[in-house]
């Protein structure tokens, strides 16, 4: 069965710094992988996804993700944060077979000023 | 463009009490999809409705029923409500059951507390 780790529950970081969050999953199988972003009284909105192809996947709002097969992981990186990323941050995982979502625990992004 | 709809934003509830989460999309999604978020444990599944006239039961069943009422709404209905039940509720819409290629759209949750 598919599950996903979310080592860090919080990452504060001041602003302008690099931010690394960091994801790793199991699957005997194939996947897709899939970050997700709730800001303060929100729902979660898909950040970026890897399907296939190209490891180094880039989405909104300047962050990107690595795919490491070998490691099983798919961290977040953004190497300028911004107050406005203050967030809690999902990564999600689901296999080619079952296309079943399964969801990390979350990681509470705190920017400070 | 209102995207996912869900009412009430809070609920409170006495141990036994019923109610319903309504939720509605206008994205024309086929897929909707009700999940709790508690501290610590992430998002989970409750249930889901891969197409208008389908319901299928996701990873935390128990204690819900839930209702594909037309194309556009999903209702959640908590029958005899429980404090374990106290949680944020989502519900989520995708164009297709298939997470490839189709992702979630959230609503901007119900937070409900069983005292």
């Amino acid at each position: 069965a598919q599950s996903v780790t979310q080592l860090d529950s919080q990452v504060p970081v001041f602003e302008e710094a690099p931010v690394e969050l960091r994801c790793n999953y199991s699957s005997s199988v194939s996947v897709y992988l899939f970050w997700y972003v709730q800001y303060p009284n929100q729902g979660l909105q898909l950040l970026l996804k890897y399907l296939s192809g190209s490891t180094l996947v880039k989405g909104i709002n300047g962050f990107e993700a690595e795919f490491n097969k070998s490691q099983t992981s798919f961290h977040l990186r953004k190497p300028s944060v911004h107050i406005s990323d203050t967030a809690e941050y999902f990564c999600a995982v689901s296999d080619y077979n079952t296309d079943k979502l399964i969801f990390g625990t979350g990681t509470r992004l705190q920017v400070f000023p | 463009n209102a995207g996912v709809t869900q009412t009430p934003k809070f609920q409170v509830l006495k141990t036994g009490q019923s109610m319903t989460l309504q939720c509605a999309q206008d994205m024309n999604h086929n897929s909707m999809y009700w999940y709790r978020q508690d501290p610590g444990m992430g998002l989970r599944l409750i249930y889901y409705s891969a197409s208008e006239g389908t319901t299928d039961k996701g990873e935390v069943p128990n204690g819900y029923n839930v209702s594909r009422l037309n194309k556009r709404e999903f209702s959640l209905r908590l029958e005899s409500a429980a404090p374990s039940q106290t949680s944020v509720y989502f519900c989520a819409s995708s164009e297709r059951r298939s997470s490839y290629n189709s992702p979630l759209h959230f609503g901007n949750g119900t937070r409900l507390t069983v005292t």
